[in-house]
């Protein structure tokens, strides 16, 4: 079976310092990995996903994860955070119906404070 | 392009009551998920439609169901609602099997 796990369920970081968020999947397959966010009282925006090409991976707003299968994981970077990350942000993957991707299994979240 | 839409974005219904949520996936994505969230069990799957066959179901009771139309619009239905179907329900809709999924803004559901 397939599951992911979040390390941590609140971070917070300065303005202007290192944003890290940390994942960790279990699976028996290659995986999809994704990353989404959450703002309050929104759904989900994507951030980036993992579909077995390159293990760096660019997603929108500065925001890059990188997958390394030795350590099963995918955790979220940024150089430098802004006020305007803070929100929630959930790690998934995809379950795997014989090599197409389907419903997604996500983290517990975690919530990124951003300190002025 | 239009996203996801989902209505209503609120809703407030007693104990017992039984209630309809509807999502209007991407125009042209053909497969619509549902996930409830939580904050004490957070995202959980709830079921996928694709070409209006439900493809998968997750691990809830027999009183949530759901159905995709032709035009790939879905609804879901919790019959005899119960204090803790109080959760924010999401939609996404994907184009086809190997695509990413984009979400709705969720309805709010609150059964009191």
């Amino acid at each position: 079976a397939q599951s992911v796990t979040q390390l941590g369920s609140h971070v917070s970081v300065s303005e202007g310092a290192l944003v890290l968020l940390r994942c960790n999947y279990s699976s028996s397959v290659p995986p999809y990995l994704f990353w989404y966010v959450q703002y309050p009282n929104q759904g989900l925006q994507l951030l980036l996903k993992y579909t077995s090409a390159a293990t760096l991976v660019k997603g929108i707003n500065g925001f890059e994860a990188e997958f390394k299968k030795s350590e099963t994981s995918f955790h979220l970077t940024k150089p430098s955070a802004h006020m305007s990350d803070a929100a929630e942000y959930f790690c998934a993957v995809s379950v795997n119906y014989g090599g197409s991707q389907g419903n997604l299994i996500f983290g517990k979240g975690t919530k990124l404070s951003v300190k002025p | 392009k239009a996203g996801v839409t989902q209505t209503p974005r609120y809703l407030i219904k007693t104990r017992g009551q039984q209630v309809t949520l509807s999502c209007s996936p991407i125009s042209g994505h053909r497969s619509v998920s549902w996930y409830q969230q939580t904050p004490g069990q957070g995202l959980q799957f709830l079921f996928e439609y694709f070409s209006e066959t439900q493809r998968n179901k997750g691990n809830f009771p027999g009183r949530f169901s759901g159905r995709q139309f032709s035009n790939s619009r879905s609804e879901m239905n919790v019959s005899t609602l119960e204090l803790g179907d109080s959760a924010l329900y999401l939609c996404a809709s994907r184009r086809g099997a190997n695509t990413e999924a984009f979400f709705g803004q969720g309805t709010r559901l609150t059964v009191v």
